[in-house]
């Protein structure tokens, strides 16, 4: 059974930071690996798709990058801003579109 | 990307009621997804609806607790049965993309039961 664990659970910046979240899931055997947005009352946005075959892909200030043969993934936020403020998600793909989430990144961006 | 809506976005019922969350697509899919976040959690599947044919439960999900129904391409239904506080949740629709890469999201039910 597949497991995604994101490390921090939480953090907590002063603007303008760069940060890295972090993904890793226990069974390599992946279509795909995509990162999510949660703000508090709304659904998911999503941020970036990686295909099991790329190794990272880049949105404005988002990179995220794959390692499929050791299970991890990291999101990259540069020069972070207030309302990146968010919960962030990582979740991958596995046989029939079926989603795996990880347990979220609870992201706050202080001034 | 597709464009998703739920009804209700939220609601509070009483122990022992069902409650039927609506999900729309602004376009045709095959694959239907429904999936549930307690708080404080993240996201799990409940089922996959597809059209013409029963969903398909995850493990933990029966069809007598949250019975589906799909009737045509673009919508689908999710009944929440004789609800218990235990239900209290964030329920969400999705939809795969072109090529069933990306997934789209719904902007969620907010359910409280007391």
């Amino acid at each position: 059974k597949q497991e995604v664990t994101q490390i921090p659970a939480a953090l907590s910046v002063p603007e303008g930071e760069n940060l890295v979240l972090n993904c890793s899931f226990t069974d390599s055997a992946i279509y795909n690996l995509q990162w999510f947005r949660q703000d508090p009352g709304k659904g998911l946005t999503s941020l970036l798709l990686i295909q099991s075959s790329q190794r990272e892909q880049t949105s404005g200030r988002l990179n995220a990058s794959l390692d499929k043969s050791s299970g991890r993934s990291t999101l990259y936020i540069a020069a972070s801003q207030p309302g990146d403020s968010a919960t962030y998600l990582c979740a991958v793909a596995g046989t029939a579109s079926k989603l795996t989430f990880g347990t979220g990144t609870r992201l706050q961006v202080t001034l | 990307s597709a464009v998703i809506s739920q009804k209700p976005s939220r609601d509070i019922c009483q122990r022992g009621t069902s409650l039927t969350i609506q999900c729309q697509v602004d376009s045709q899919v095959t694959m239907m997804f429904w999936y549930r976040q307690q708080p404080g959690q993240s996201l799990t599947l409940i089922a996959t609806a597809n059209q013409g044919s029963e969903a398909t439960y995850e493990s933990g999900f029966v069809i007598d607790k949250f019975p589906i129904s799909r009737p045509n391409l673009t919508f689908s239904t999710l009944t929440v049965s004789n609800m218990s506080p235990e239900d209290s949740s964030i329920y969400l629709c999705s939809v795969p993309g072109p090529g069933h890469y990306e997934q789209y999201f719904g902007p969620g039910t907010r359910l409280t039961v007391t």
